[in-house]
């Protein structure tokens, strides 16, 4: 069974550098092929996708938040890490994990974390 | 990037209506197209991949179809648990993706 678990502050203050943990289990992002992605929505709103990770260490980024993000992968551990720096309120949202599944450009997230919620706040 | 819109925005309906959610790319994404359910306070769970495949225990009143640029989910009897917001995800892009804007999905 695949799980997946965000774990990070509740809080963050503006201009501050967010740091999320997305732990995993059930299968190994140093199997071919394998990818986890993190994705925000906040409150009331729209689903975003922030970055992926795949197992030969690619990574990719919003286009929109590039230059704030980071991912990376502790296979070890089964962890995926989100750094997001220079916070801002418009940041608070409920970040998720997820797995990527797919084959060719046919890519979809299953399954997701719980998300975990951050609020950006003085 | 690939822009997707969803239409309605929201809408009403009653258990046992034919419900039908639509989804637009800005332009043509073959049928690299998934449908997610959330619920309140819950996470995204995937409904539909590749336009109109039925994930696994996924109930079979769901369905999609489209290609190119339209898409449309349909729940063909709405049950009391469907009551949702429905999300479409383009993966045409790979590996950047984009999702729709929802359609929240509520009683009559």
């Amino acid at each position: 069974q695949v799980t997946l678990k965000e774990s990070g502050p509740a809080l963050v203050k503006p201009t501050q550098t967010l740091t999320l943990t997305c732990t995993f289990s059930g299968f190994s992002l140093s199997t071919s092929g394998m990818r986890v992605s993190w994705i925000r929505q906040p409150p009331g709103k729209a689903l975003e996708w922030l970055a992926l990770i795949d197992w030969d260490d690619d990574k990719f980024y919003s286009t929109s938040l590039k230059t704030r993000l980071t991912i990376s992968k502790d296979t070890s551990k089964n962890q995926v890490v989100l750094t997001m720096t220079n916070m801002d309120p418009v940041d608070t949202a409920t970040y998720y994990c997820a797995r990527i599944r797919g084959y060719a450009d046919y890519n979809w997230f299953d399954p997701w974390g719980q998300g975990t919620l951050v609020t950006v706040s003085s | 990037d690939i822009q997707m819109t969803q239409s309605p925005s929201s809408l009403s309906a009653s258990v046992g209506d034919r419900v039908t959610i639509t989804c637009r790319a800005s332009q043509s994404i073959s049928s690299y197209l998934n449908w997610y359910q959330q619920k309140p306070g819950k996470a995204p769970k995937l409904l539909i991949y590749a336009a109109s495949s039925l994930q696994s225990g996924v109930p079979s009143r769901f369905s999609g179809s489209g290609s190119g640029t339209d898409f449309t989910l349909t729940i063909t009897s709405l049950q009391p648990e469907d009551f949702a917001t429905y999300y479409c995800q383009q993966s045409y892009s790979t590996p950047l993706f984009t999702f729709g804007p929802g359609t929240k999905v509520d009683i009559k």
